[in-house]
């Protein structure tokens, strides 16, 4: 069956980077787009980018533009975000999500990312 | 970017109520809505796509309907296990996918 395995929880300082992972199973990795999801406690769900991880092309939401940077490791089925610069409104769950077109069927279990002094 | 606007923000409900979420989009989408349904402490699930369909596993109560700027995600005879908190989601044009704000459905 699919599934995405997320890294654990990270406490960051301010202006530090954070690089969370997402290890795919059970379907080929390079077959469909990882798109990447955040939640701040209590809000709603907000897209920051996505990837092809066959060709390693990306496209980011402008809010992250230059802060946020997705690769991937084809060899052992993973991806990666990594967002740097953080400041405490970063603080929130991240998500991996596997998609076609921008349709995200299957979600990893998130990682809390806390952003504090 | 398109936004996608939920309603009501929160919803109370019994079990065995019929329940209709609502989300408009502020240009057209066409059908490419999805509905995610997201309890606590998990990971967003998958509901519907592209306005109508079901995804795999998710049973019959659920449907969807809809197309341009205006839909509707239904919950024929609400289970305990479906409260919680629902998405939708465009891909009509993107990048950035976008979601609405949520809207709570909530035991009353």
């Amino acid at each position: 069956q699919v599934q995405l395995v997320q890294s654990g929880a990270e406490v960051k300082k301010p202006g530090a980077s954070v690089k969370v992972s997402c290890k795919a199973s059970g379907y080929t990795f390079t077959s469909y787009d990882i798109n990447w999801v955040r939640q701040a406690t209590g809000q709603g769900l907000e897209w920051m980018g996505w990837m092809n991880p066959n060709s390693g092309n990306t496209g980011y939401a402008q809010k992250f533009q230059g802060r946020v940077t997705m690769t991937r490791n084809t060899s052992i089925s993973t991806a990666y975000m990594e967002l740097s610069s953080l400041r405490s409104e970063d603080t929130a769950v991240y998500y991996c999500a596997s998609a076609v077109a921008g349709l995200l069927d299957y979600w990893g279990q998130g990682t809390l990312v806390t952003v504090s002094s | 970017e398109i936004v996608l606007t939920q309603s009501p923000a929160t919803l109370s409900l019994s079990p065995g109520e019929r329940a209709t979420l609502s989300c408009r989009a502020s240009q057209s989408v066409s059908s490419y809505l999805a509905w995610y349904q997201q309890k606590p402490g998990q990971a967003p699930r998958l509901l519907i796509y592209d306005a109508s369909n079901r995804a795999t596993g998710i049973p019959a109560r659920f449907s969807g309907s809809g197309s341009g700027t205006d839909f509707t995600l239904t919950i024929s005879s609400l289970e305990p296990e479906d409260f919680a908190v629902y998405y939708c989601q465009q891909r009509s044009n993107w990048p950035p996918l976008t979601f609405g704000q949520g809207t709570r459905l909530e035991i009353k």
